[in-house]
């Protein structure tokens, strides 16, 4: 089964950074993933791309506080320097077997 | 700078049609490199892709909606469409439009461009 795996939730204090974890089911271990970050009330933003070497390309204007890493199965968004706008639903996504496939999604809270 | 809006009825009635449209504004629907997607999304629920069309009129579908799903683009208008059947209550949701864009093999397909959604609902 294609799945992409996220905690719940994740907060840090302002200023502070915070590691996503986004869990590749075993067909999808090598697989690389787009993350989105999702505002209250607004449409998904496109942040960063990772793959299973621990390359990584941001989208276009992204500051470089969005970083990305990997380990295995697991793609990482780490956000640095966290900023209260940084406030919101993040999403991985992947294509596998001609579908999309999108994590769960991970709220996280600016403290 | 390229920019996405969708439009169409907030309300639509039990066993009917829902239909949306997607304008692209600052760019060309008419690129061989993209293709364009709707996505959905529940109140308080994570994102799901409905199904996806190039200019060409070439489209994929997620099976689960597939027997439901109808989607158009008209590249003189430089929109796309979508049509979902038999509509339920589940179907209420917000919904996107995307520009998918290939990722070249080495990374895979993905959304680098999002409409801010459009919001309906399934009721009587």
């Amino acid at each position: 089964q294609l799945v992409l795996t996220q905690s719940p939730s994740a907060s840090a204090s302002l200023g502070a950074s915070v590691k996503l974890t986004c869990t590749l089911s075993s067909e999808l271990y090598r697989y690389a993933i787009a993350w989105h970050q999702q505002q209250p009330d607004k449409g998904p933003r496109f942040l960063i791309l990772i793959n299973s070497d621990g390359s990584r390309i941001r989208g276009d204007g992204i500051p470089d506080r969005f970083s990305g890493s990997t380990s295995g199965a697991e793609r990482y968004l780490t956000i640095s320097s966290l900023q209260s706008e940084d406030e919101a639903d993040y999403y991985c996504q992947t294509w596998a077997t001609g579908n999309y496939v999108f994590g769960t999604g991970t709220k996280v809270t600016v403290l | 700078q390229v920019q996405l809006q969708e439009s169409g009825p907030g309300l639509v009635k039990p066993s009917q049609t829902l239909s949306l449209t997607c304008t692209v504004s600052g760019g060309s629907i008419n690129s061989g490199n993209y293709y364009w997607s709707w996505i959905r999304q529940p109140a308080g629920k994570g994102l799901e892709w409905i199904g996806r069309i190039h200019f060409s009129g070439s489209t994929s579908y997620n099976p689960s909606l597939k027997s439901r799903v109808t989607m158009s683009v008209d590249t003189s208008r430089n929109q796309f469409s979508l049509m979902l059947s038999s509509v339920t209550a589940a179907d209420t949701a917000v919904y996107y439009c995307a520009r998918d864009i290939d990722g070249g093999g080495y990374w895979p397909w993905y959304f680098d461009l999002w409409g801010r959604g459009t919001r309906v609902t399934v009721s009587s």
